[in-house]
């Protein structure tokens, strides 16, 4: 068991540019989630699948980003055109029957 | 809109000492709370889950839940100066699997 890995762990991008992020669940898991964190404030969730299947998508969450999982193993988050208010901690959790949600370390955002 | 409340610290506790943390969710379907730790710049790491009322123990942890008044606790005993980080609550509300975040409670345990 090696844990949630996500990559890379730190982006640096400048406003407009596209960026995408890489979660590997724990290779049983077949519950899978993406969380926005910044500074002061707990995670906020963005989306979750379960299998291949995204089964819910935050309502806040704006159309310029997109997230996939296909073939139910790893996903991609992808955020377009970025903003300065995007910049945060990416944070990808995964699951199997319990509730509990395993976090890997994260993927620091900053957008200049 | 489904809420949960922590104090955001800091909390200073002695090193040996008890530390007490709480938490309180508005929404009384929540079926599972958990509390997680975050080291500075690191992601959550989930340290104890508990589904039902009364106390329960994991070595110097003990989550305490109350559903009558919505309230759940986590105590540290023996707080050693590794302890200090933000601890998070979270609630689950059983329809699905989406976590509801408490903001956090900044714990420093002094020498």
């Amino acid at each position: 068991d090696t844990g949630v890995s996500q990559d890379p762990r730190h982006k640096i991008t400048k406003r407009g540019q596209n960026v995408t992020f890489r979660c590997d669940p724990i290779s049983e898991h077949n519950r899978l989630y993406w969380y926005r964190q910044t500074l002061g404030q707990g995670p906020e969730f963005l989306t979750y699948f379960q299998n291949e299947a995204q089964l819910e998508k935050s309502r806040l969450l704006s159309d310029r980003f997109s997230a996939e999982r296909p073939k139910g193993s790893f996903s991609t988050l992808e955020i377009q055109r970025t903003e300065q208010g995007d910049s945060a901690m990416y944070l990808c959790a995964s699951s199997f029957i319990a509730v509990e949600q395993f976090f890997g370390p994260g993927t620091r955002l900053t957008v200049l | 809109q489904k809420e949960v409340e922590q104090n955001s610290g800091p909390l200073s506790v002695p090193e040996g000492a008890i530390a007490s943390l709480n938490c309180t969710y508005s929404d009384r379907g929540s079926q599972s709370f958990f509390w997680y730790r975050q080291y500075s710049g690191k992601s959550p790491e989930l340290i104890m889950s508990i589904y039902s009322n009364g106390d329960k123990e994991d070595g110097r942890f003990t989550a305490q839940l109350n559903k009558a008044s919505q309230y759940v606790s986590l105590l540290i005993r023996d707080s050693q100066p590794s302890d200090s980080a933000t601890y998070l609550c979270a609630v689950n509300l059983g329809s699905n699997y989406q976590l509801i975040w408490g903001a956090g409670t900044k714990l420093i345990i002094k020498p």
